[in-house]
């Protein structure tokens, strides 16, 4: 079946600009993660959905990162006022939690902020 | 908090050579925990998983066995080959309950090239 997938895959944009970046994930899955891959800072936890709730926000960096999700299925993830230490790649993964904890990742976003 | 600490790399063999990546971790309970994997160029893709102390994980040849009295994950391949050239990330996760649940503290990955 289809995987976990994200968009786009690339994005290029210039500082103190707003971004979205989509995340869909495997149908029936109930929850959502996302994290940031960067040089310096490795593999970061940033947000979880369970539905359409956010039980844990704590790895959002400030108040320019959000996310929503609707419908139990799509998420969104907006930067505003893009900083280039934003720079990074931006990964989603959901997990059938009830079955276990493993969770399935989609390819990811590359956003570099120039 | 949770942490996990990995062998740094970059680690170079020879195909067929034994390969052992070590992995520690910090973590309160009875975390669940992980190998991913990160060819070039793709996404991240569960390599083996562990969910209790003596478990041990194995796919495509790789295996890791959680043991709690060392905290460690440690991942080990009999003979390498040169399509396992890629990047290893250890991670764990907390189990059911609570505010967290699911969510993966990794390690920092350890690169493997395996040449000819």
């Amino acid at each position: 079946g289809a995987g976990v997938s994200q968009s786009p895959s690339n994005k290029v944009t210039e500082k103190g600009k707003d971004v979205e970046l989509r995340c869909d994930p495997i149908s029936g899955h109930t929850a959502l993660y996302w994290y940031r891959q960067s040089l310096g800072q490795g593999l970061e936890f940033l947000i979880y959905f369970q539905g359409n709730s956010a039980p844990d926000k704590s790895g959002l960096p400030s108040d320019r990162f959000s996310a929503e999700r609707t419908g139990g299925s799509v998420s969104t993830l907006t930067i505003q006022r893009t900083q280039q230490e934003d720079s990074a790649v931006y990964l989603c993964a959901s997990s059938l939690a009830r079955t276990g904890p493993e969770q399935y990742f989609g390819p990811g976003t590359r956003l570099t902020v120039t | 908090g949770n942490s996990v600490t990995q062998m740094e790399g970059p680690v170079t063999l020879s195909e067929e050579a034994f390969l052992t990546i070590n992995c520690t971790y910090t973590a309160t309970g009875y975390p669940s925990l992980f190998w991913y994997v990160q060819y070039p160029g793709e996404g991240l893709q569960l390599l083996l998983k562990a969910t209790k102390a003596d478990d041990k994980g194995s796919n495509k040849g790789f295996e890791a066995t959680y043991r709690k009295e060392t905290t460690s994950f440690h991942l080990e391949k009999g003979s390498v080959q040169v399509s396992d050239s890629a990047v290893y990330f250890c991670a764990l996760s907390q189990g059911a309950g609570g505010t967290s649940y699911g969510k993966l503290t990794f390690g920092q990955g350890t690169i493997l090239t395996v040449h000819p």
